[in-house]
């Protein structure tokens, strides 16, 4: 099956500095990634979507300029967290779509653990 | 838009029997609704997928079912195992021609007891 890995898979970093997710697709290509962001027993949130070789939409209150995302080839989009603060701190989880399959097939990668002292 | 629930309380069966969740939506009819297993610390995994003109779908010992008219989903896993424990989320597409963006309930948490 499809698969899509997330580096680094946990990060603690201190306030202000800023924090680089990558995303990748191991075994496909990925014209569309999608962010999302889990809070402790919270439901997954859409943070933005990200399609190689244009700008990444962004979902309603979040904030482009913080959450910079990067799609720059079929396999990877990263996402950099600019600026950490704690309240920053969270599971940052990406979704991949295959070019091949239907448009509602989304591969998952294992998630990034942020926290931010 | 579009709301999700599911039951937030998490479920406690015992080994062997089946367990049954349930995921309501509020608004328009999805075109398919999608089952997610999420184990602590890890992305979801897709399950099933269940689109607005069937009624049930199976795969192993998972079964869903549909029904518009209600706007629910049920989930249920039989002859459930310890292994099974989990949160299981349910995701809707957040509209039409929204580019397979997903929305998704809060989850329920599976625990099975040997």
């Amino acid at each position: 099956g499809a698969v899509v890995s997330q580096h680094p898979s946990r990060v603690i970093c201190k306030s202000g500095t800023s924090v680089k997710i990558e995303c990748r697709s191991l075994d496909f290509q990925a014209t569309t990634m999608f962010w999302y962001r889990q809070f402790p027993k919270q439901s997954l949130m859409l943070m933005a979507t990200s399609n190689e070789g244009s700008k990444a939409t962004y979902e309603q209150g979040v904030e482009k300029d913080k959450f910079l995302i990067n799609h720059a080839s079929l396999t990877l989009s990263t996402l950099t967290v600019t600026s950490a603060h704690p309240e920053d701190s969270s599971f940052y989880i990406c979704s991949a779509r295959n070019l091949r399959s239907p448009q509602e097939t989304q591969y998952f990668g294992p998630g990034t653990r942020l926290l931010v002292l | 838009s579009q709301k999700i629930e599911q039951n937030s309380e998490a479920l406690n069966i015992q080994e062997g029997k089946t367990a049954t969740l349930t995921c309501n939506y509020t608004n328009y009819s999805p075109a398919y609704l999608q089952w997610y297993r999420q184990d602590p610390g890890r992305g979801p995994v897709f399950l099933l997928l269940i689109r607005e003109n069937e009624k049930e779908k199976r795969k192993e010992r998972l079964k869903v079912t549909f029904d518009t008219t209600l706007k629910q989903s049920l989930f249920h896993i039989t002859a459930s195992q310890p292994a099974d424990s989990a949160t299981y989320l349910c995701a809707l597409p957040r509209g039409y021609n929204q580019g397979g963006k997903l929305i998704f309930g809060q989850g329920t948490e599976l625990s099975v007891k040997p």
